[in-house]
């Protein structure tokens, strides 16, 4: 079976960092690339960022861009995200999820919640 | 960046109801179009993608419709385990937008 499942979320201080990890199983990792969306409290779905199969290419929402940095190790299965200087429109959960261009995004975590308050 | 704009933002409706679902582009993004259904507490889940495919697992109720900047999702006879939010989100180009949502509630 497919799954991506995070964890690392938990409540930091304003400018504060913080690492999510997202461990993947049930498909070949290193063949696909990997995206990180969030969501504010009672709020819609926004995007974060995506890196590729290899790791050699990323993009980055503006929100976030020199702040937050992904990246994955294909020995571990695993995907990653550093938080940096975190914010409190930062807060939100935090979905770890397996898409692409033409076929949407499939596979999605259960979600690990990022509160950023003093 | 390709803002997504969802209409209604909300709607109410009955069981057994066709609900049609509108999401424009502010530019073409080709068939690059996708919806979500997320219901409270819950990750998305993906109904249909490249704006008329059919996820595996979906019921057929669920379809998916348009190219370019006009897109519909509908939903042929709306059941109780329906009642969510409804995204679209274009994946044509980085960064990936979704629209607002569409919040289907009981009338």
């Amino acid at each position: 079976e497919v799954q991506v499942l995070e964890s690392g979320g938990g409540l930091v201080q304003p400018g504060g960092s913080l690492r999510l990890s997202c461990a993947a199983s049930g498909f070949t990792f290193s063949s696909y690339a990997m995206s990180w969306v969030r969501q504010a409290p009672g709020k819609g779905l926004e995007w974060v960022s995506t890196i590729s199969g290899s790791g050699d290419v990323t993009y980055y929402a503006d929100s976030v861009k020199g702040r937050f940095t992904i990246s994955r190790d294909n020995s571990k299965n695993t995907l990653y995200l550093q938080m940096n200087s975190l914010r409190a429109e930062d807060t939100a959960v935090f979905y770890c999820a397996k898409g692409s261009k033409p076929s949407g995004v499939g596979v999605w975590g259960q979600g690990t919640t990022v509160t950023v308050s003093s | 960046d390709i803002q997504m704009t969802q209409s209604p933002s909300s709607l109410s409706a009955s069981v057994g109801d066709r609900v049609t679902i509108t999401c424009r582009a502010s530019q073409s993004i080709s068939s690059y179009l996708n919806w979500y259904q997320q219901k409270p507490k819950k990750a998305p889940k993906l109904l249909i993608y490249a704006a008329s495919s059919l996820q595996s697992g979906v019921p057929s109720r669920f379809s998916g419709s348009g190219s370019g900047t006009e897109f519909t999702l509908t939903i042929s006879s709306l059941q109780p385990e329906d009642f969510a939010t409804y995204y679209c989100q274009q994946s044509y180009s980085f960064p990936w937008t979704f629209g607002q949502g569409t919040k289907v509630e009981i009338k």
